[in-house]
């Protein structure tokens, strides 16, 4: 069965420091999106992402963060330079076209800020 | 507006009794409700979903229960099994956003609920 791929599985990370967390969406999938969740807390909506471009963010997602599909395959987001409070699971997830279809979502990246 | 409430914050059940999770909506604009099953260590997964055009779904031992005058819906886990333990989100997402629908997903804050053999 085809299935959203995430890496690194954690990674840990000085404040300051950029990182990026990479996902493989379903092949045939043409939304992409990336949530958070706060240890303990809800899965929260950071962006989503569709022909090239963002559809929508939170405002969570400041200038701090980016999203990008540079090849075609992967998509990746990028924090340029992390606080504490990013610290998080973050999770990917994709859809294809059509209402009501289902999204499916990858392993998780666990980010730690120390 | 664009909440989802969620009750309880944990359930504790016997086997084979029935686990009841509540979810409360503000925004009358969502018109699809899945609801996400996640177990440690690994991504939510669709469970079931409705359409508030129905009134309940079914589906094995899951049932959806919507009530769209009140702008509720719960989900009914009936024969409650040890491996039914996991943290269950419910969602809410506005699919006909001017014919374009990118599916953003507003969750509930989760259940985690723990069924005892």
């Amino acid at each position: 069965e085809p299935e959203v791929t995430q890496t690194p599985s954690h990674q840990v990370t000085q404040m300051g420091q950029e990182v990026i967390l990479r996902c493989v969406p379903i092949s045939n999938h043409l939304y992409f999106y990336w949530y958070r969740q706060i240890l303990g807390q809800k899965v929260e909506f950071l962006v989503s992402f569709y022909n090239n471009e963002i559809s929508e963010k939170s405002e969570i997602f400041d200038d701090q963060f980016s999203v990008e599909r540079p090849d075609g395959s992967n998509f990746t987001l990028k924090i340029r330079s992390t606080k504490l409070e990013d610290s998080a699971m973050y999770f990917c997830a994709s859809r294809r076209r059509g209402l009501n279809t289902e999204a499916f979502f990858g392993q998780g990246t666990r980010l730690t800020v120390v | 507006q664009q909440q989802v409430k969620q009750s309880p914050q944990s359930l504790i059940v016997q086997k084979g009794g029935i686990s009841i999770i509540n979810c409360a909506y503000e925004n009358t604009a969502f018109d699809y409700f899945p609801w996400y099953q996640q177990f440690p260590g690994k991504g939510p997964a669709l469970l079931i979903a409705i359409r508030p055009d129905v009134s309940e779904k079914k589906e094995g031992r899951f049932t959806i229960s919507f009530n769209k005058s009140a702008k509720q819906f719960s989900l009914h886990i009936m024969d409650s099994q040890p491996g039914d333990s996991a943290t269950y989100f419910c969602a809410a997402s506005i699919t006909n956003a001017g014919g374009t629908s990118y599916g953003k997903l507003t969750f509930g804050q989760g259940t985690i609920l723990t069924v005892h053999p």
